[in-house]
């Protein structure tokens, strides 16, 4: 069984940085694409970031340039660098594992993320 | 980027009802769409993934269903636990996109 353990979120004033993880077990890390997903409060889902099991990134154009995914295929552990942080970035932010297709088969149980001065 | 359309935005059903929640794609997707499950506080649960795939563990009641730009989820007969919020999401074309959710809620 997939296990995904996020971490790393909190307060943070606009124009900050903060780096997200998502440590993981239970599948093959080094073979699966990854993405991270976020929630603003009371609102739905929105994609923000993905890398492929080749390691190839995407970014939603909300992030581009401000957001960095990798991997440490060493650890498990997957990670989001936020930099240039903005009020609208708050969210619950869930890091996700691709089944098929880039849909996500397994979750995190999400960290916060709060940009406010 | 593919807006997927979801309808209703709200379905009022009682238990033992069929739901079914529609997903519509701007363009083809063509199978690569999954659906989810959103309960407050929890983090979404995949139900059916390629269009029609239901993982392991997924009650049988749930079903997906359609390709191209038009899409269905119907629950056969509601459970109590089923009350929520459903969301769709494509993995055809980058950026990836979701619904924006149909709530589920008792009657």
């Amino acid at each position: 069984e997939a296990l995904l353990l996020d971490s790393g979120g909190g307060l943070v004033q606009p124009g900050g940085s903060l780096r997200l993880s998502c440590d993981t077990s239970g599948f093959d890390f080094r073979n699966n694409a990854m993405s991270w997903v976020r929630q603003a409060p009371g609102k739905g889902l929105e994609w923000v970031s993905g890398i492929g099991g080749d390691g190839f990134t995407h970014y939603a154009d909300s992030v581009k340039g401000r957001f960095t995914i990798s991997r440490d295929i060493s650890k498990n552990t997957l990670y989001l660098q936020m930099t240039s942080l903005r009020v609208e970035d708050t969210a619950i932010y869930y890091c996700a594992k691709d089944i098929l297709w880039w849909t996500f088969d397994s979750w995190g149980q999400g960290t916060l993320v709060t940009v406010s001065s | 980027e593919i807006v997927l359309t979801q309808s209703p935005a709200t379905l009022s059903l009682s238990p033992g009802e069929r739901a079914t929640l529609s997903c519509r794609a701007s363009q083809s997707v063509s199978s690569h769409l999954g659906w989810y499950q959103q309960k407050p506080g929890q983090a979404p649960r995949l139900l059916i993934y390629d269009a029609s795939t239901r993982p392991t563990g997924i009650p049988a009641r749930f079903s997906g269903s359609g390709s191209g730009t038009d899409f269905t989820l119907t629950i056969s007969s509601l459970e109590p636990e089923d009350f929520a919020v459903y969301y769709c999401q494509q993995g055809s074309n980058w950026p990836l996109t979701f619904g924006r959710g149909t709530k589920v809620e008792i009657k």
